[in-house]
């Protein structure tokens, strides 16, 4: 398996344009999430999705993101409009479903978002 | 609530061991989780340990867990330039699917 695939790697826009991140799971895994990394606030969790259900949204920073799961190998995060403060790299992970409480996240390369 | 802290830098010299430390919070945790991100990669599941251990030795890695102190670490043994990397602490439990990872502990090596 190829593991998690998102593109682009690296994206510069400027402010006010729209912004979207793509990702594929892993082929058999239930769970979907995304992250969002910076210097100052760390790795924090955006939304998760289960069987392309979004679980917990409670992450996302505000009404410009949106995040959708269509089908069970593909997902988008959108940002619009982007404003320079959302410049970070960007994150997807999956996970199988398991037994128990058991959950290895499988992490993709990760998208370098450049707002100006 | 939910919670996992960490130092955020570590500097030891190549061939010494690393402790990397991490307290968390939440008492009903079943796994706890030591993930390692290198640069310009994501993270990357070092080794885990269940909740009712309170040792797991995986090579030149050992996790100890107290869980009355509700404390984690991991020890490297004979770090090498390789383990520069950030490494996070994380923990899931019974009642959610995802995890909560810590700040991230940037190890750095030196000659």
């Amino acid at each position: 398996d190829a593991g998690v695939i998102q593109s682009p790697r690296h994206e510069v826009t400027e402010m006010g344009q729209e912004v979207t991140l793509r990702c594929k799971p892993i082929s058999g895994h239930d769970y979907l999430f995304w992250y969002r990394q910076t210097m100052m606030r760390g790795l924090e969790l955006l939304i998760y999705f289960n069987n392309n259900v979004p679980i917990d949204d409670s992450g996302m920073p505000e009404d410009r993101f949106s995040a959708k799961m269509p089908n069970a190998s593909f997902s988008t995060l959108k940002i619009q409009p982007s404003e320079p403060r959302d410049s970070a790299v960007y994150f997807c992970a999956s996970s199988p479903r398991t037994g128990d409480s058991y959950n290895e996240q499988f992490f993709g390369p990760g998208t370098r978002l450049t707002v100006l | 609530g939910e919670d996992v802290e960490q130092s955020l830098f570590l500097s030891v010299r190549e061939g010494d061991s690393s402790v990397i430390n991490c307290t968390y919070t939440d008492s009903s945790s079943t796994y706890l989780y030591w993930y390692k991100q290198e640069p310009g990669a994501g993270l990357q599941l070092l080794t885990y340990i269940f909740s009712n251990m309170d040792m797991k030795q995986d090579q030149r890695l050992t996790v100890l867990l107290n869980k009355k102190d509700k404390h984690l670490s991991l020890r490297i043994a004979d770090t090498q330039t390789g383990d520069s990397a950030i490494y996070f602490c994380a923990e899931t439990y019974s009642s959610a699917s995802k995890i909560i990872f810590g700040s991230g502990t940037r190890l750095s090596i030196r000659p």
